[in-house]
């Protein structure tokens, strides 16, 4: 059974901490990992595929990498506006679309 | 281009009744999947549809159901309403016709928020 696992489960940075949020993931065989962003009442938004191991994406002051057991998500120099949930999830080779999320971190940053 | 759209966003039901969700996925993807979203569970998946076809199923009751037009249109329905299945339900389209590593890509709509009483 696919498993994700995040952490911490909330993190608390001033703004122009940077930080990394941490992805643990145990799949029968990897399509992607997927890293979303979630504000409060929305859906989750779209931030990164990951493929292979040792393959990095950035996106303004986020950037995520991708071991064969975890994925990390380095956020440098976070903005009150970076404030959200990052939702964490793997897809397998096996299952279709289906996607296995993790519970997620929230993250505030306060100015 | 427009993103995937759900409705209503909205629904209050009572117990023992019934609900259909509607989803729209983003212009020329194929598949749709739904998710549960509760703040004990977090995101399960319910099942996804590609080419009118469930090709995979979570592990829900059979109280859940859903089905996919020819325009890749899809709607979900839950019978015989429980307390527990008040949650936020959302619809994630993918498989456009880009293809590459593009095609994987899930992108969420905002979600219909079902309350029930």
């Amino acid at each position: 059974e696919d498993q994700v696992t995040q952490s911490p489960e909330a993190l608390r940075l001033q703004e122009g901490e940077s930080s990394s949020l941490n992805c643990s993931y145990t799949v029968s065989g990897l399509r992607g990992l997927f890293w979303y962003r979630q504000d409060p009442g929305k859906g989750p938004e779209f931030l990164f595929t990951l493929y292979s191991a040792g393959e990095e994406k950035e996106k303004e002051r986020l950037k995520a990498t991708l071991t064969k057991k975890e994925s990390f998500l380095h956020i440098t120099a976070p903005k009150p506006e970076d404030s959200a949930t990052y939702l964490c999830a793997v897809q397998s080779l096996y299952s279709g679309s289906r996607l296995t999320f993790g519970e997620g971190t929230q993250l505030t940053v306060n100015p | 281009k427009a993103g995937v759209t759900q409705t209503p966003r909205y629904l209050i039901k009572t117990r023992g009744q019934q609900v259909t969700l509607s989803c729209s996925p983003i212009s020329g993807h194929r598949s749709v999947s739904w998710y549960q979203q509760t703040p004990g569970q977090g995101l399960q998946f319910l099942f996804e549809y590609f080419s009118e076809t469930q090709r995979n199923k979570g592990n829900f009751p059979g109280r859940f159901s859903g089905r996919q037009f020819s325009n890749s249109r899809s709607e979900m329905n839950v019978s015989t309403l429980e307390l527990g299945d008040s949650a936020l339900y959302l619809c994630a389209s993918s498989g456009g016709q880009g293809g590459g590593s593009s095609y994987n890509e899930q992108f969420f709509g905002p979600g219909t928020r079902l309350t029930v009483l």
